[in-house]
């Protein structure tokens, strides 16, 4: 079973910086099927990356999704007020077929 | 305009039944995926199964096997989930999600949960 690992599990920045996320999977995932997502609160999730570095319709490009094997990266160049919510990595392809990691908060500093 | 829409927030006691759904449109219905996500209070996203309209091939996560159903109408674009007996564990927001076929490739193909319906609030209280 593929277990995903984010961090940290809380990011406390400030408008305009730069916000880096983890996603570390315990066995290596196909990019192809490395998925990010962004969560409001009262809202549903939101797809922002796929195939690890690709950007879904309508996804700013501040926001960039990197790696490969067990180590991937999602990166907000410059964190605007509406940016501030929790982000989710998920993988596809093994047992279980989908899974997501636990999430990463970024909050206002 | 892709869209899912869900039915409504549901209140229960433990024991009952329950079948939500998850309507479609805007799109091929029987050509993606539906996966099931379920959110507790305060908590993180975690599958619970998905289905293919088109033959109904249906999979779930070892955690949530045998503890609901996933079945879809390709005829009325919805697909639903049931359970046969709730548990006051079961209460959380529960989302459809839209996939597309796995091994798709191409500049349409986009390998995540693209559109999500709403959400629909189970709540499970004696």
């Amino acid at each position: 079973e593929i277990v995903l690992t984010q961090s940290p599990g809380t990011l406390s920045l400030s408008p305009g910086e730069r916000a880096t996320l983890s996603c570390r999977a315990s066995q290596s995932v196909s990019g192809r099927y490395l998925a990010w997502y962004q969560q409001k609160p009262g809202q549903a999730p939101r797809l922002l990356i796929h195939g690890a570095s690709s950007r879904a319709t309508g996804i700013p490009d501040r926001f960039s999704g990197s790696g490969s094997g067990t180590d991937f990266t999602l990166t907000i160049s410059r964190l605007e007020p509406e940016d501030f919510a929790v982000y989710y990595c998920q993988q596809f392809g093994t047992s279980p077929l989908f899974t997501f990691g636990p999430g990463t908060k970024v909050d206002i500093k | 305009e892709v869209q899912l829409v869900q039915s409504g927030a549901e209140v229960r006691k433990p024991g009952e039944s329950l079948k939500i759904s998850c309507k479609g449109s805007g799109y091929s219905f029987t050509h993606y995926w539906i996966g099931w996500v379920r959110q507790m209070p305060g908590k993180g996203l975690e599958w619970m199964g998905i289905i293919y309209p088109g033959d109904s091939d249906t999979r779930y996560s070892p955690s949530f096997e045998g503890q609901v159903s996933i079945s879809a109408d390709k005829s009325i674009s919805t697909a639903y989930l049931q359970w046969s007996s709730l548990k006051a564990s079961d209460t959380a927001k529960y989302y459809c999600a839209r996939y597309h076929p796995f091994y798709c490739d191409g500049a349409d193909c986009t390998l995540g949960f693209d559109y999500w319906g709403q959400g629909t609030q189970v709540t499970v209280s004696s």
